[in-house]
């Protein structure tokens, strides 16, 4: 158990319509970190919020947007769905406080998306 | 292009072998991860390996950074059936000018024993 939940565990969509994936960050951590896990490969970063900011984004379209909350929570959003956008989606959240790029990112159970 | 080159890809083996699973890229990492993820799961941290030339032990599984640090493996002594997994490396990129990095991911080993 990471402490790190999301929601909905799956969900169905058809092309072209908007969805929205949430996740609870493990209690204390400020960092959360977004990707796509397509069948049969490793995560693909997203983007990363630290401080309800974007601080990093990977090859990814505007269409996916995210924001984080106060509380370190966090959304992931993606307009105009694909059937490419099919795909495991993971949070993770870590503390950022000491030397940048050492703090451990711990994984949320995923939200698995279906686009028709 | 793949940053992060696993290998191998899948890997069957029989309950009581050995396996290294290799972590290989052209880019120094300021740290470098191991993952197992089982199916339809996120992935469950093993180690994170920060200094160059490191070495560390969970149980039967031995890890290692290069000294380097563009590079790294898994060993498993005795493998048993409850081994059976997906294993990902993640290297973080050695930059801060953006006051931010992200982990690199490789594909992945997939991993099964046979009892």
């Amino acid at each position: 158990e990471t402490g790190v939940t999301q929601s909905p565990t799956h969900l169905i969509k058809t092309r072209g319509q908007q969805v929205t994936l949430r996740c609870s960050s493990q209690s204390g951590h400020n960092t959360v970190s977004w990707y796509q896990q397509a069948l049969g490969q490793g995560p693909q970063f997203i983007f990363q919020y630290y401080r309800e900011e974007e601080n990093g984004r990977g090859n990814f379209p505007p269409r996916f947007s995210g924001l984080q909350f106060p509380n370190y929570s966090s959304e992931l959003n993606v307009n105009a769905l694909e059937l490419d956008d099919s795909a495991l989606y993971l949070c993770a959240s870590s503390f950022r406080g000491g030397r940048l790029g050492r703090e451990t990112q711990y994984f949320g159970p995923g939200t698995r998306l279906l686009v028709l | 292009t793949q940053l992060l080159e696993q290998s191998p890809q899948f890997l069957s083996i029989q309950e009581g072998e050995n396996l290294t699973v290799y972590c290989n890229s052209s880019s120094v990492f300021s740290s470098l991860q191991w993952y197992r993820q089982e199916p339809g799961e996120g992935p469950v941290l093993l180690v994170t390996v920060v200094t160059g030339g490191e070495v560390k032990k969970l149980k039967r599984l031995t890890f290692q950074f290069g000294d380097a640090r563009k590079d790294s493996s898994l060993h498993i002594t005795a493998a048993q059936p409850g081994d059976t997994g997906l294993y990902l490396c993640a290297g973080a990129l050695a930059y801060s000018g953006a006051g931010s990095y992200q982990l690199t991911f490789g594909k992945g080993t997939k991993l099964s024993v046979i009892p």
